[in-house]
């Protein structure tokens, strides 16, 4: 079953805005990822963040992770078009061989 | 030219055909999988493997199966596909044991598998 569920399911927002995707999950974790897919495409890699850590950031993206919630989020600061696309978050299930399990995603569309 | 390649792009067939569909890798990773995408369920794992001689179901094996040929090579078969299992296909790769669990995934580009 899927591990990681992504909140909204579709986001429209306007250049220049701020994307904010949450993702919750059920067990316990070595780290959780984010990755990003165009229409179609193959998914890409966004970020990593371990279980030993809160927050995350890579350019204009912030990532932060609740262990005692068991949820993350992903902040996109000043949307472009570009950052048009699906957003899915996928956690290594602790104790696991090494699986990631990946969430349903978010739709984002940034409207120029 | 691409990482991580997987032939074919586009493939139409019809039911009770045998279907492989192939990946190769230039990124000298260990760890290969597969993974389904259908609309609004995101990705589903099939199989993965850790190496050569170590292939894993995931969570929606039934229909499939693998072969890892080689480190670089891990193909896909459907031995005799159903209309249900039209979707498209990812075939990823990774590194094994950094300390971290499961690292960053290197995606293909998708082959998109329709049955009739």
């Amino acid at each position: 079953s899927q591990q990681g569920e992504e909140d909204p399911q579709a986001l429209s927002i306007q250049e220049g805005e701020n994307a904010t995707m949450n993702c919750s999950y059920k067990t316990s974790i070595n780290n959780l990822q984010w990755y990003r897919q165009n229409s179609g495409r193959g998914l890409v890699h966004l970020i990593l963040i371990r279980s030993n850590e809160r927050e995350k950031h890579s350019g204009r993206l912030r990532v932060t992770l609740d262990t005692s919630k068991k949820s993350s989020s992903l902040l996109i600061t000043a949307s472009r078009a570009a950052d048009t696309a699906s957003y899915f978050c996928a956690t290594d299930e602790g104790g696991s061989q090494g699986n990631l399990i990946f969430g349903k995603g978010t739709k984002l569309s940034v409207k120029p | 030219d691409a990482d991580v390649t997987q032939t074919p792009r586009n493939r139409i067939t019809k039911t009770g055909k045998r279907i492989m569909l192939e990946c190769s890798q230039t990124k000298g990773h260990d760890r290969m999988y597969w993974y389904r995408q259908d609309p609004g369920l995101g990705l589903r794992l099939i199989y993965y493997s850790f190496d050569v001689k170590d292939i894993n179901k995931g969570e929606i094996s039934d229909g499939y199966s693998v072969s890892r040929q080689a480190q670089a090579k891990f193909s896909l078969s459907l031995e005799s596909a159903i209309p249900n299992q039209t979707a498209l296909y990812f075939c990823a790769t990774g590194r094994s044991g950094r300390g971290i669990g499961t690292g960053e995934l290197f995606f293909g580009e998708g082959s998109r598998l329709t049955v009739l």
